[in-house]
């Protein structure tokens, strides 16, 4: 059963539409994270948080913004998608650092921009 | 800087046989390592993590891995394979001191069994 949760599970948009994807865990976690996962690539850590007011970029650059206001609630938006943002979009959260601690992942958001 | 190198993005085994998935990894201090799984439509779970404790390390569902620092490997295996094994499999690398953000990924194996 997922304490955390993305929605929505799937998003088709036009280019130039404002998204906002939302995620949220129950964990009571400071560590958050956003990666980004497209087929038969690694995994791309995009955004992260170490608690509220906290964010930093990732190893991928990306369009995106987030915000950590409250400590359970960790949303992503694109001011204007494009194409090239096609992707899937996995939200994590973890106990202490991701260097050592197991990440708890949502479901994710499939992605497309058409 | 860490990376991680998953050898085969597509693996089957026949049902009752043994699932071997292999991971090397590059780091340059000692690594802590993981293998994540992911079923279809969702996200990823952790299976097993290996931090410089005993170096055979027994996850869940009867899987396992053995670190060995000589080869820089941390190969997943589980000696009889069921169907609900298939699923993609991910091995990943940190470097304590690295930052705690500092997860690198490979890029994933899909396990098909045979039924």
């Amino acid at each position: 059963e997922a304490d955390i949760y993305q929605t929505p599970r799937y998003l088709v948009i036009g280019t130039g539409k404002k998204i906002t994807l939302e995620c949220s865990q129950t964990m009571g976690h400071d560590k958050m994270y956003w990666y980004q996962q497209d087929p038969g690539m690694e995994l791309h850590l995009i955004h992260y948080s170490y608690g509220v007011n906290s964010t930093e970029k990732g190893d991928l650059s990306s369009e995106s913004t987030v915000s950590r206001i409250r400590t359970e609630h960790f949303p992503l938006t694109l001011e204007s998608a494009r194409p090239s943002h096609t992707s899937q979009y996995l939200c994590a959260s973890s106990e202490e650092g991701a260097y050592n601690s197991p990440l708890h992942f949502g479901n994710g958001t499939r992605l497309t921009v058409t | 800087a860490q990376s991680v190198t998953q050898l085969g993005s597509h693996v089957s085994v026949s049902e009752g046989a043994l699932v071997l998935l292999r991971c090397n990894y590059s780091s340059s201090v000692p690594p802590y390592l993981f293998w994540y799984v992911q079923y279809p439509n969702q996200g990823l779970q952790l299976l097993l993590k290996y931090t410089s404790a005993a170096t055979l390390v027994k996850g869940i569902n009867g899987f396992e891995a053995e670190f060995k620092k000589s080869e820089t490997s941390f190969h997943l295996t589980k000696p009889s394979a069921h169907m609900s094994d298939a699923a993609e499999y991910f091995c990943a690398v940190s470097a304590p001191g690295a930052g705690s953000y500092q997860l690198t990924f490979g890029k994933g194996t899909k396990l098909s069994v045979i039924p």
